[in-house]
Order: structure tokens, then C-alpha cells, then sequence
């Protein structure tokens, strides 16, 4: 069982938008402002979309977007594409002696 | 641009230890801030946080594994290296190394993975 919470599948129609949301505890998510998000295509490494909640590093396009309420964390994707099809993490930082925990993952299809 | 790539035995023999290296190319494992973190993903499964270590030798480890893992860096190779100890079949996973800066919270680069499998 992950620490945070991702609901197993979301989907959505070219174009369209879907979020996926990452719920954790004030230990976590809520405590921290270190969440991040990972997409990850069949036998690849994961690629970091999103961190520090809303932030996109270098390349990353901006229909990806990323908030946070309280210990629950969201990742949408906007005007989907059919290469945004692929499975999605959460991260947060959990403190020192923790360090991190994952949610379980979302796969994300693209009708 | 710094990359990570993962080396090691594919097969390891149930109640042996599981070794495997991570060498860090284009950059310096000892400049900037960062943590280098090992992770692992069993198929069809999610990932797994296993430990990090700092240039200065500094560990933290999952506590789920703390007792048999062993995370070492070697700066003058700019490598760090993994051990995981009387390994059983459900250590049969995916294993990457990722880069952690502290500035950014995220395991910002991540290396291909190598898959080992552990055998009875």
C-alpha cells in the first residue's frame, strides 16, 4: 500500500482536460511544499513534469499543470495529446527521517 | 548535461546480496547540492523509494529496508554504489538511480534502470 493516494486510471478525449489528484497527510503533501510529479511511458524511467507543486522544468509543456489544497495534490493535463498517454507518480517530501514517499501511480489513457 | 546509468548483475541468487552501481557522467557527484537516491519499481508495480547518500557520505534509508541496505559513494569515480542483502524474489524489481537537488525538491535526472531479477 503507497503512501499517498492516486485514484488506479483516468481518462479523457483528445483535447479535453483531466486531473489527477494525490492525497497524503499533513506529515507529507500537506506539510511541505515539495510535491512532485512523474510520467513515465512502458519500460522507460520516469520523467519529472512537475515540482515543487505547480513548477515545470525546462521543456516540460505547459499544458501540464500542478496544484496543491491542503494534503491533496493535483497534476491536470490540459488538451490532452496522445503522447500524454502513460502512467503518472506523485512524490512528496516527507521530512528527514523519511526523506520521500510515492502514490501508487495513475495511468492515464487517451481515448 | 549529466546523466546517470546503472551497472550490474541482472540475476542474483535468492539469500545473496544484490550489488549495483550508479555512475554519474557530464557532471561532478560532489558539486552542487544533491542527493543521490536509489529506487525501484517491481513489474507492473509502483515505485519505491530505497535510500539516498550525499557526497559527504551522508545516508537515509527506507525503513522498510533499513536493515538490509547499504548505500556507498565514490567520489573519485563518481559513482555510488547500492547493496541490498539476503535478497528474496520479492526484490525482483527495476532498479534506477535518480538525482535529488535539495534546491528543487524532485528526483530531477533519473538513469535507464536495470532490471534484476532474483532467483530460488
Amino acid at each position: 500500500q503507497s503512501a499517498l493516494t492516486q485514484p488506479p486510471s483516468a481518462s479523457g478525449s483528445p483535447g479535453q482536460s483531466v486531473t489527477i489528484s494525490c492525497t497524503g497527510t499533513s506529515s507529507d503533501v500537506g506539510g511541505y511544499n515539495y510535491v512532485s510529479w512523474y510520467q513515465q511511458h512502458p519500460g522507460k524511467a520516469p520523467k519529472l513534469m512537475i515540482y515543487e507543486v505547480s513548477e515545470r522544468p525546462s521543456g516540460v509543456p505547459d499544458r501540464f499543470s500542478g496544484s496543491k489544497s491542503g494534503n491533496t495534490a493535483s497534476l491536470t493535463v490540459s488538451g490532452l495529446q496522445a503522447e500524454d498517454e502513460a502512467d503518472y507518480y506523485c512524490t512528496s517530501y516527507a521530512g528527514s527521517s523519511n526523506f520521500v514517499v510515492f502514490g501508487g501511480g495513475t495511468k492515464l489513457t487517451v481515448l | 548535461q549529466v546523466q546517470l546509468q546503472e551497472s550490474g548483475p541482472g540475476l542474483v541468487e535468492a539469500s545473496q546480496t544484490l550489488s549495483l552501481t550508479c555512475t554519474v557522467s557530464g557532471g561532478s557527484i560532489s558539486s552542487g547540492s544533491y542527493y543521490w537516491n536509489w529506487i525501484r519499481q517491481p513489474a507492473g508495480s509502483g515505485l519505491e523509494w530505497i535510500g539516498r547518500i550525499s557526497a559527504s557520505g551522508s545516508t537515509n534509508y527506507n525503513a522498510s529496508l533499513k536493515s538490509r541496505v547499504t548505500i556507498s559513494v565514490d567520489t573519485s569515480k563518481n559513482q555510488f554504489s547500492l547493496k541490498l542483502s539476503f535478497v528474496n524474489a520479492a526484490d525482483t524489481a527495476v532498479y534506477y538511480c535518480a538525482r535529488w537537488p535539495t534546491m528543487r525538491g524532485a528526483f530531477d535526472i533519473w538513469g535507464q534502470g536495470t532490471m534484476v531479477t532474483v532467483s530460488s
